[in-house]
């Protein structure tokens, strides 16, 4: 079955960065495109950035963009983001999403269980 | 920041049907983009209800059924459950944005 295992969540300070990762199992890793969606404590979902099944297509949402990249390693079967520069706002819970569809139509098919990045002084 | 517009909460009685509405401007729903929904329990991941406005994904019950009209689209849950409750989202692609973007979000009770 589909799995999405994140890791590399912690505390860390404003300014800092992070680097999250997410294991990928049960499916042809290199056939779908990914998603990072996060959810802040409390609040609803937000998307954070895109990557294409072969990783030449990249897009982060504008609050992040110059500050987070997303990246894929197909051969690993592993997706990351690495966030730099990271803001209070930035505390949230991320999830790895796959992503079915195609452009404009994603949807996200199968989630982790989520990563837990808290931006704290 | 969510630009789709959501309930709340909805409530309703063990075996009565519900509706939850999302509501977006003509540069996402009413623009012919595709909607989903997702229900995420207490502590737990989001998982996929309705892909493509009105598609169940394997293993979903066919009580959960999605449909749109125009600048709006609504999920219905009809024979509700206990194990219905849940917060729901619906979701779809903002063209003035060039993003993705969820509704606001609905808690849904069972009384």
């Amino acid at each position: 079955q589909v799995q999405l295992v994140e890791s590399g969540g912690g505390v860390v300070q404003p300014g800092r960065s992070l680097r999250l990762s997410c294991a990928a199992s049960g499916f042809t890793f290199s056939s779908y495109a990914m998603f990072w969606v996060r959810q802040a404590p409390g609040k609803g979902l937000q998307w954070v950035a895109l990557i294409s099944y072969d990783g030449s297509y990249k897009y982060h949402t504008d609050s992040v963009k110059g500050r987070f990249t997303i990246s894929r390693d197909n051969s690993k079967n592993t997706l990351y983001l690495q966030m730099n520069s990271l803001r209070t706002e930035d505390t949230a819970l991320y999830y790895c999403a796959r992503a079915s569809g195609w452009g404009d139509t994603y949807y996200f098919d199968h989630w982790g269980q989520g990563a837990l990045v808290t931006v704290s002084s | 920041q969510s630009v789709l517009t959501q309930p709340p909460s909805v409530s309703g009685a063990p075996g009565q049907r519900v509706t939850i509405s999302c509501t977006g401007i003509s540069s996402k729903i009413g623009a012919g983009y595709d909607v989903h929904w997702y229900q995420q329990v207490p502590g737990a991941a989001p998982k996929l209800l309705i892909y493509g406005n009105s598609y169940r994904p394997s293993g979903v019950p066919d009580r959960f059924s999605g449909s749109k009209s125009g600048t709006s689209a609504s999920l219905a849950i009809t024979g509700l459950q206990v194990e219905d409750e849940a917060d729901y989202y619906c979701q779809s692609y903002d063209s003035s944005l060039s993003g993705y973007v969820f509704g606001t979000g609905t808690k849904v009770t069972v009384l």
